[in-house]
């Protein structure tokens, strides 16, 4: 049973270009919405996270859109770079606590030269 | 650079073998993690410490044992393990189980069943 619904499973993209990265949920009793990004070899690290409270945080060329009606959350990433070419996973977390994440099926990223 | 420390990064072990994973934070953080990763599929929670205790444990098949010594070290007890086993383990920290806290990863070890 999949909580957290992440697409698309991989995306291309060119330098300078826009990434969208999507993640829908259906329990709503989560309250903790962060994404990691994941490096091949290393463990995944916080990138940016976002309460149900706000529509909206942006933190420099990431930013993560909230929509609490439709359950959707999503990834933007300006101006994408090589360095970006990762696997980006959502996540969603309840009852107040970060202990336990449930995880999008993650998206991997690549940006061209 | 991650500030949790994950020891060995690479270990094969045979199906009888006992062997250990090993997880230091230094960072003062109360709840420490271990979660298992396959290839291409996101991590799985296994064991959760809080305050040295074990608060969570996901189920896990007794053949992995976990252990928090104190409050800076996990470690991952490895017993007649299977090679469906073969995976990524990561060991994570935060602060405590409070709202909103990171979640931090070590880089992981990569273990091979044989």
């Amino acid at each position: 049973q999949q909580q957290v619904k992440q697409s698309p499973q991989s995306l291309i993209v060119q330098k300078g270009g826009i990434s969208i990265i999507n993640c829908a949920y259906e329990n709503t009793a989560f309250d903790y919405f962060p994404w990691y990004q994941q490096f091949p070899g290393k463990g995944p690290a916080l990138l940016i996270a976002i309460r149900p409270d706000v529509s909206e945080k942006k933190e420099g060329r990431f930013t993560i859109s909230f929509n609490k009606s439709a359950k959707q959350f999503s990834l933007h990433i300006m101006d994408s770079q090589p360095g970006d070419s990762a696997t980006y996973f959502c996540a969603a977390s309840s009852q107040g606590g970060s202990e336990k994440l449930v995880f999008g099926k993650g998206t991997k990223l690549t940006v061209n030269p | 650079d991650t500030e949790v420390t994950q020891t060995p990064k690479h270990l094969v072990m045979g199906m009888t073998n006992k062997k250990s994973l090993k997880c230091e934070q230094h960072m003062g953080h109360r709840a420490m993690y271990w979660y298992k990763q396959k290839a291409k599929k996101p991590p799985e929670l296994m064991f959760v410490y809080s305050y040295e205790k074990l608060s969570i444990n996901e189920s896990v098949p007794s053949r992995f044992s976990p252990e928090c010594p104190n409050s800076s070290l996990l470690n991952l007890h490895l017993h007649a393990l299977q090679p469906e086993d073969s995976a990524l383990y990561l060991c994570a920290s935060s602060q405590d189980f409070t709202f909103g806290n990171t979640i931090y990863f070590g880089e992981g070890s990569w273990l091979t069943v044989v």
